[in-house]
């Protein structure tokens, strides 16, 4: 079945600890992203990367890395989280040609609390 | 930056009713994407969509580049319709891979 999988789900934690998201997919997409969902503001590009070690900053980079080793995965870094990055986290990939990204395929979302 | 400005914000039908949501941006895009988030959350790719008109079912979209703007159609409205529709841009100038959304549009069908 094709998909992106993100882990965890759900994650509470404490501000300055260190902690990774994770996402995956298994159709051998070149494009993956990260977006943040905060309530009256919408979808937050964070960060993107169009294949194997290139990446850039999306809208809302502050306070996040990524990093693009593997074509099928990309993980969310918070190096010292903080309340203001308390959201609700997607993964996305799609198929990319030069000059043009297809349809987007969303992971599940990851619901994070930073006390 | 590029705007994008999604119509109406709220909107409540009637199971059975027909609406039109719109999606405006400020300029050129190479991708016009939509999508639903059910009430559970997730995010379903509805339409790729830069330019024409493409259907799915009950659903259609429009995007006039040109004009700057894309409708998205739902016709005889299901309570499975619920939920927030958004329509996200990636411009034609600058920085590829950079997608912007709108705020959506929250739709409540009504049985």
């Amino acid at each position: 079945e094709a998909q992106v999988t993100q882990n965890p789900r759900y994650l509470i934690t404490v501000t300055g600890k260190k902690l990774t998201v994770t996402c995956s997919q298994n159709m051998n997409h070149e494009y993956m992203s990260w977006y943040r969902q905060d309530p009256g503001l919408g979808l937050r590009q964070i960060y993107y990367s169009m294949n194997v070690e290139v990446t850039d900053k999306g809208d809302v980079p502050e306070g996040y890395k990524v990093s693009r080793k593997e074509k099928r995965n990309f993980p969310l870094i918070l190096e010292s989280p903080s309340p203001n990055q308390t959201s609700l986290y997607f993964c996305a990939s799609s198929m990319i040609t030069p000059g043009r990204i297809y349809a987007q395929y969303f992971g599940p979302g990851t619901r994070l609390t930073v006390t | 930056g590029i705007q994008v400005e999604q119509s109406p914000p709220d909107l409540i039908l009637q199971e059975g009713a027909n609406s039109t949501l719109r999606c405006n941006f400020s300029d050129s895009v190479n991708n016009l994407q939509w999508f639903h988030q059910n009430p559970w959350g997730q995010l379903i790719n509805l339409f790729y969509i830069p330019s024409g008109t493409k259907q799915n079912g009950r659903l259609s979209a429009t995007t006039v580049a040109t004009e700057r703007y894309s409708l998205l159609y739902i016709s005889s409205s299901q309570t499975t319709d619920s939920g927030v529709y958004f329509c996200a841009v990636e411009r034609s100038r600058g920085s590829q891979g950079n997608l912007i959304f709108g705020k959506g549009t929250k739709l409540s069908v009504k049985p």
